[in-house]
């Protein structure tokens, strides 16, 4: 089945700088890739997804890169906030697949 | 986006009781819904897939006669953990991919006494 490998577990960025989460997958035949950030105590919300027949996506300060070759994928947050600080999820599923696999999250916090 | 909404929130209970958490889809039907169980400052883990009027489809190592499954309708899914125990202490979220994108309920923590 699919793994997905989520680096760092922490993450500290002092406020204004930017923020890069890592994941690598393991099934060449995921073609899904969303992330989720979740806030203490309550359920994740997706923040941005990408499907493998794109390179990058962005969406304001944040963006998600893809690539199929190497099997990984990056979360990019840009002028960080404090209130970006929470664990953030990566994802993958394969094509016909209704199950995503998470990462292992990262924890990321805006230091004022 | 899709609305999930389970219920309890929270729950506590004594060793040996059962529990039954329910998830309900909110404006669409769900012919399935996905079970995940988080443990404190760990990942999502899938525990079953739920299918309405079959049975559940659960993951590897997770007992099937512990963690009972109910999809009687397109709209409701229920998870009963049977004979509970703390290490079954966890955040249980269910969540449904109407369009597939997956939405979450907002989850139910179980702490077992």
């Amino acid at each position: 089945g699919e793994n997905v490998e989520q680096h760092p577990s922490t993450l500290s960025v002092q406020e204004g700088d930017s923020a890069v989460i890592k994941c690598t997958y393991s099934d060449s035949a995921s073609n899904y890739f969303p992330w989720y950030k979740q806030e203490l105590g309550k359920r994740p919300q997706l923040i941005i997804d990408i499907r493998s027949n794109v390179g990058e996506k962005k969406d304001q300060r944040i963006a998600v890169t893809l690539n199929k070759t190497a099997k990984h994928f990056s979360l990019h947050i840009t002028e960080t906030q404090p209130e970006d600080s929470a664990v953030y999820f990566c994802a993958a599923r394969s094509f016909g697949n209704e199950k995503l696999t998470f990462g292992t999250g990262t924890r990321l916090t805006i230091i004022p | 986006g899709a609305v999930v909404s389970q219920h309890p929130s929270w729950v506590i209970c004594k060793s040996g009781t059962s529990v039954k958490i329910e998830c309900r889809s909110l404006d669409f039907q769900a012919t399935t819904m996905f079970w995940y169980r988080q443990f404190p400052k760990q990942s999502l883990m899938l525990m079953a897939t739920s299918n309405e009027g079959s049975k559940a489809t659960y993951e590897q190592g997770v007992e099937k006669d512990k963690f009972l499954i109910n999809h009687a309708s397109l709209t409701l899914s229920t998870l009963t953990v049977t004979s509970a125990h703390p290490e079954d202490s966890s955040f249980y979220i269910c969540s449904a991919a109407p369009t597939g994108e997956l939405f979450f309920g907002e989850g139910s923590r179980l702490t077992v006494l």
